[in-house]
């Protein structure tokens, strides 16, 4: 899962295995989640959201899941591809506030 | 397709020197951010804007001013650059006015080295 200090964790999996990553926020307020994917070079895109009235979301491959019991968020990558390599971060917005909090992401490697 | 646009890919800059880093957006977007990234440390925000000429201080806004004269266009500055400051920057746009859909739509980034 995603934490603070200076190493980011890693999560190597094998072509065509699923993949789980793992995110802890941290105010029972949050209202809303998105998470996003960034390839070496590039700025984070978006690749799916889920607000706090659901615990489930599904998109092309990938699934969102919401505990909000235990302020945990975890996104499923369904058939892990090579283009799937990349940092994965998660964010969360307060009920009523105006901007996201960020993760500090989780580094997915794909195996050959 | 949204495109956020941030003027350098690489910068080096020498510590005192005053720096500034551009980014604009061609999708007509009210909100425009800065948010700086360190290995191990995920994003951080600097400063925001809602609006033409509004702005609001972010997470980290010390040693950084934004401005913002024009919708598109979202500028941010260094006053007097240090070395703690070599970072990637990265500038993003939505639509929302509300956080509840405040999906960010980010550009490619600036990496910034203080010497």
């Amino acid at each position: 899962g995603e934490s603070v200090g200076l190493h980011l964790p890693t999560l190597s999996v094998q072509e065509g295995d699923n993949s789980i990553i793992n995110c802890a926020y941290s105010n029972s307020a949050s209202d809303y989640f998105i998470w996003y994917k960034q390839e070496s070079g590039k700025g984070p895109q978006f690749i799916i959201d889920i607000r706090s009235n659901m615990d489930k979301r599904q998109g092309q491959r990938v699934t969102v899941l919401l505990n909000k019991t235990v302020k945990h968020l975890s996104l499923q990558i369904a058939a892990t591809q090579p283009g799937d390599s990349a940092v994965y971060f998660c964010a969360e917005n307060l009920v009523g506030g105006n901007k996201l909090t960020f993760g500090t992401g989780t580094q997915l490697k794909v195996e050959l | 397709d949204v495109k956020v646009t941030q003027s350098s890919r690489y910068l080096v800059k020498r510590t005192g020197e005053k720096v500034f880093l551009e980014c604009v957006q061609d999708m007509d977007h009210e909100n425009m951010f800065w948010y700086r990234q360190d290995p191990g440390l995920g994003l951080r925000l600097i400063y925001f804007s809602y609006d033409v000429k509004m702005k609001e201080k972010g997470d980290i806004p010390e040693g950084y001013s934004v401005s913002r004269e024009k919708k598109e266009r979202f500028s941010l500055i260094l006053e007097s650059a240090s070395t703690n400051q070599t970072s990637m920057y990265l500038c993003a746009s939505s639509t929302a006015r509300t956080a509840t859909n405040e999906k960010l739509f980010f550009g490619s980034g600036t990496q910034l080295s203080v010497l």
